[in-house]
């Protein structure tokens, strides 16, 4: 059973940068591809964008691009996160879920990392 | 593109039936047999409840089951339980370069 194990809390400034991590266990990291979603208070879910593990493909959701990175360090089976310009807007948990499907994005989510939780405050 | 719409919330007894609507466009809920649905309890990140319209991912009772007709789909929740209150949110793909909607989610209380 897999399982995505994300890296804790944060707390940033607006206008800072915040990096979140996400290690896979249980299946094989480069199999599957990796998306990123957030909850912001009192929203719904909201899709960022997709990584392809195995070949470091990316691709973001308009709203975000220009200020989000993906990337992955395959050594180490784990996915990050990176959000520019951060503003009030952005607190959220964010989440790291599996594409159960390989080979490409089927915008389907079997495994759910546990959330982390991004304040931004002055 | 907007977000699928959800009701904002429903309820129900224990034992009743209870439908969450999902509604789209003919460029994802309608072009697309893609819809999946997650469960979202208090505190807990969101679960996969429901995928390709109505197939249940391994452990998911059959007391959920789903449908879609044109732009909309629908879960269905037959015979409620206290367990099954939490956030329900529906999504699908849908044309570039949005590539992917989720539903604004669905609050469910048992009452």
């Amino acid at each position: 059973q897999g399982q995505l194990v994300q890296s804790g809390a944060e707390v940033q400034k607006p206008g800072a940068s915040v990096k979140v991590s996400c290690k896979a266990s249980g299946y094989t990291f480069t199999g599957h591809y990796m998306h990123w979603v957030r909850l912001a208070p009192g929203q719904g879910l909201e899709w960022m964008g997709w990584i392809n593990p195995d070949s470091g493909a990316t691709y973001y959701a308009q709203k975000f691009q220009g200020r989000v990175t993906m990337a992955r360090d395959t050594s180490i089976s784990t996915a990050y996160l990176d959000l520019s310009r951060l503003t009030f807007d952005d607190t959220a948990i964010y989440y790291c879920v599996r594409d159960p499907v390989g080979s490409r994005a089927y915008y389907m989510f079997d495994y759910w990392g546990q959330g982390t939780l991004v304040t931004v405050s002055s | 593109q907007s977000a699928l719409t959800q009701p904002p919330s429903v309820s129900g007894s224990p034992g009743q039936s209870v439908t969450i609507s999902c509604t789209g466009t003919s460029s994802d809920v309608g072009s697309y047999n893609r819809v999946s649905w997650y469960q979202q309890p208090p505190g807990t990140a969101p679960k996969l409840l429901m995928y390709e319209v109505n197939f249940r991912p391994s452990g998911v009772p059959d007391r959920f089951s789903g449908s879609k007709s044109g732009n909309t789909a629908s879960l269905t929740i037959s015979g409620l339980q206290a367990e099954d209150e939490a956030d329900y949110y529906c999504s699908s793909p849908t044309s570039s370069p949005t590539f992917m909607l989720f539903g604004g989610g669905t609050k469910l209380t048992v009452l």
